[in-house]
């Protein structure tokens, strides 16, 4: 079955970039997201890649997918203390009804 | 901007006890998405409607967990009785029928705490 695997924890000073990285399993995968997740809250699409792509740039934020490695990046520049939270990435896959699976999600820590 | 509506917000139960979850899904959007997400992992996918019919229901635990959405609008999940374990956030998700790149929009979810 599908397996989405992320790093638990990453700490960064602000401003400085933060590096959010996923390894997926799931070569059928159409698209791929990322989620943030403020504690209590409900998860907030950041953004999300088509799988024939291999980059993506929406303002601070830059997603990077190697298709062969089964590997997506998020890099956030300028990482401020309100960007502390936890990222989920996720796939779907149009078999699968476009269900999404997630990682376990990376708790990201700025600190001042 | 759209939301996806779910109460209560947070649930405090006691286990054997009968308790449900409401969610009302951004207008026009034919696919519904129930997760649940316990402390520290991830969220799970339990049942996927398409209108009213079930898609997916593979991870529910029918023996104690039931999903409908009768009119194809809003939806109920209902766990009775409830167990320690279903101590969790109960996420509701809608999207566009057929449409990947928009993701899901998710609710603020419901905290359950089963003591």
């Amino acid at each position: 079955g599908e397996d989405v695997e992320q790093s638990l924890f990453l700490s960064v000073r602000e401003g400085d970039s933060s590096v959010i990285n996923c390894t997926y399993t799931d070569s059928s995968s159409t698209y791929l997201y990322w989620y943030k997740q403020e504690p209590g809250a409900g998860l907030q699409l950041l953004t999300y890649i088509f799988s024939n792509m291999d980059m993506k740039q929406d303002q601070r934020l830059t997603v990077l997918l190697n298709k062969k490695d089964k590997h997506l990046s998020l890099r956030i520049a300028d990482t401020q203390t309100g960007d502390s939270a936890i990222y989920f990435c996720a796939e779907s896959n149009p078999d699968a009804g476009n269900m999404l699976t997630f990682g376990g999600g990376t708790r990201l820590m700025v600190k001042p | 901007e759209a939301e996806v509506a779910q109460s209560p917000r947070y649930k405090i139960t006691e286990k054997s006890q009968a308790v449900a979850f409401w969610c009302d899904p951004i207008s026009g959007h034919a696919t519904l998405y129930w997760y649940r997400q316990i402390l520290g992992q991830g969220p799970e996918l339990l049942v996927q409607f398409q209108d009213e019919s079930v898609v997916d229901d593979s991870q529910l635990p029918k023996d104690r967990f039931s999903a409908e959405r009768l009119k194809g609008v809003d939806s109920t999940l209902k766990i009775q009785p409830a167990e320690l374990g279903d101590s969790a956030m109960y996420l509701c998700a809608s999207s566009l029928s057929g449409v990947g790149n928009y993701g899901y929009t998710f609710g603020s979810g419901t905290r359950l705490t089963v003591v």
